[in-house]
């Protein structure tokens, strides 16, 4: 069992470009996350998603969109991206529902704006 | 979700038992406390919870006390792998999906 994996692992981007950031997990967890990671700041929640068809708005929304088409997979887009969303961004699952509220994380992506 | 309070840095000598302390000094009766960690550079990993009962497993064993103000993550035979951040959270069960909120945590340094 893989978990939740991330794609890609690091990312160099040249501000003003689409791109989108894979997540996919294999534990038929009804709910995911992404979030983002800065120094001094600790994670934030910029998207979640309960279930299958559903998406939900986070601390940190701005500049990012997602979709959440089917229970594996749950892709993160900067449509133009810019300097400031230079981040370390984790995906996360969790049961949700009536299930457990544990959440697992993905390994990360590493994305760098220029 | 109640705020948690652990000491900033810990030294562990390799091989011996790690033991983290939180103050969660207003928790609520539906409360659970979870651990989990951050190795540099990784996504943080999950290591335990519990609710009143004291609780074990492959990774780690979690103390609660009786008033569940305080709790304690030991990790029995502390390995350099172990060196990480340690994250205390207190948080309530939801059917929904939310943030879950890490503090600045405790950094363990194993020692060889």
């Amino acid at each position: 069992i893989a978990g939740i994996t991330q794609a890609p692992t690091s990312q160099i981007l040249a501000a003003g470009r689409r791109m989108t950031l894979r997540c996919t997990q294999d534990m038929r967890h009804n709910a995911m996350y992404w979030y983002r990671q800065d120094l001094g700041l600790g994670l934030r929640l910029i998207h979640y998603s309960n279930t299958a068809g559903t998406t939900g708005k986070g601390e940190v929304p701005d500049g990012y969109s997602v979709s959440r088409a089917n229970t594996d997979d749950f892709p993160l887009t900067l449509a133009s991206a810019v300097p400031s969303q230079t981040s370390v961004y984790f995906c996360a699952s969790s049961e949700g529902l009536a299930g457990s509220d544990t959440q697992y994380f993905g390994p990360g992506t590493r994305l760098t704006v220029l | 979700d109640a705020k948690t309070t652990q000491p900033t840095s810990m030294d562990c000598a390799e091989g011996r038992a790690a033991n983290l302390p939180c103050n969660h000094s207003t928790i609520s009766g539906n409360e659970y406390v979870y651990w989990y960690r951050q190795i540099h550079s990784q996504g943080p990993q999950y290591i335990i919870h519990g609710l009143k009962n004291n609780e074990t497993n492959e990774m780690a064993s979690l103390i609660i006390t009786e008033d569940r103000k305080s709790s304690t993550l030991i990790l029995p035979h502390a390995t350099l792998r172990d060196t990480a951040v340690y994250y205390c959270i207190v948080r309530s069960p939801s059917g929904s999906a939310r943030q879950l909120t890490f503090g600045s945590g405790t950094q363990l340094t194993v020692l060889p």
